[in-house]
């Protein structure tokens, strides 16, 4: 199946700071990316949709001016937590969809915030 | 929209028997359905996965099956081994989106 990365893996900042985390789709290019967050023990939640080039689209009750999405390529999608505060900490996941896999996405690693 | 139920939550098999986690949706739109197994602190995997016009699938001792007049669909892993503990998501993707259920953590005992 097709690699998708994240960068960081986990990052720990000071309440009011931004973070950006960077989703990569490794060996094929995306025609969209997902957000996902996931509190523990709990099931994933779409935060955003994006497509290249687009702006990104926001699921319900998603603060858009809050969680920043930048889909600049076929191959990067970037999220960037804008003024973090603690409860912002969570298991952020990015999935992406390869056109030629149907309705296929491939998930990345994650990335686990924690606010201070 | 999309609303998909997953059960059990939990559920504790010995090694060598069989697991079966059930879910229903509520899309009859809904034409794809995705299983994830996700590990504790890494993202979900795609382990198996069906589309509407077929009623069962199978990969070695995974197998899903689905029936549409029900919307129901199930994931049935045979022969369980410790390394498939992990948590089991089950998906249904309508118009543009994928809905997950709720997870069933699945702890296999030696």
């Amino acid at each position: 199946g097709a690699v998708v990365s994240q960068h960081p893996s986990w990052v720990i900042c000071k309440s009011g700071t931004s973070v950006k985390i960077e989703c990569r789709s490794l060996d094929f290019q995306a025609t969209t990316m997902f957000w996902y967050r996931q509190f523990p023990k709990q099931s994933l939640m779409l935060m955003a949709t994006s497509n290249e080039g687009s702006k990104a689209t926001y699921e319900q009750g998603v603060e858009k001016d809050k969680f920043l999405i930048n889909h600049a390529s076929l191959t990067l999608s970037t999220l960037t937590v804008t003024s973090a505060h603690p409860e912002d900490s969570s298991f952020y996941i990015c999935s992406a969809h390869f056109w030629r896999d149907g309705d296929t996405q491939y998930f990345g690693p994650g990335t686990r915030l924690t606010v201070l | 929209g999309e609303n998909v139920e997953q059960h059990p939550s939990t559920l504790s098999v010995q090694e060598g028997d069989s697991a079966v986690i059930k879910c229903t949706y509520s899309d009859s739109a809904s034409n794809y359905f995705p299983w994830y197994k996700q590990e504790l602190g890494k993202g979900p995997q795609l382990i198996i996965d069906i589309r509407s016009n077929v009623g069962e699938k199978k990969d070695q001792r995974i197998a899903v099956t689905l029936n549409k007049t029900a919307k129901h669909f199930s994931l049935h892993i045979t022969e369980t081994q410790p390394e498939d503990s992990a948590v089991y998501f089950c998906a249904a993707r309508g118009y543009q989106k994928v809905t997950f259920g709720i997870g069933t953590k699945l702890q296999v005992i030696p």
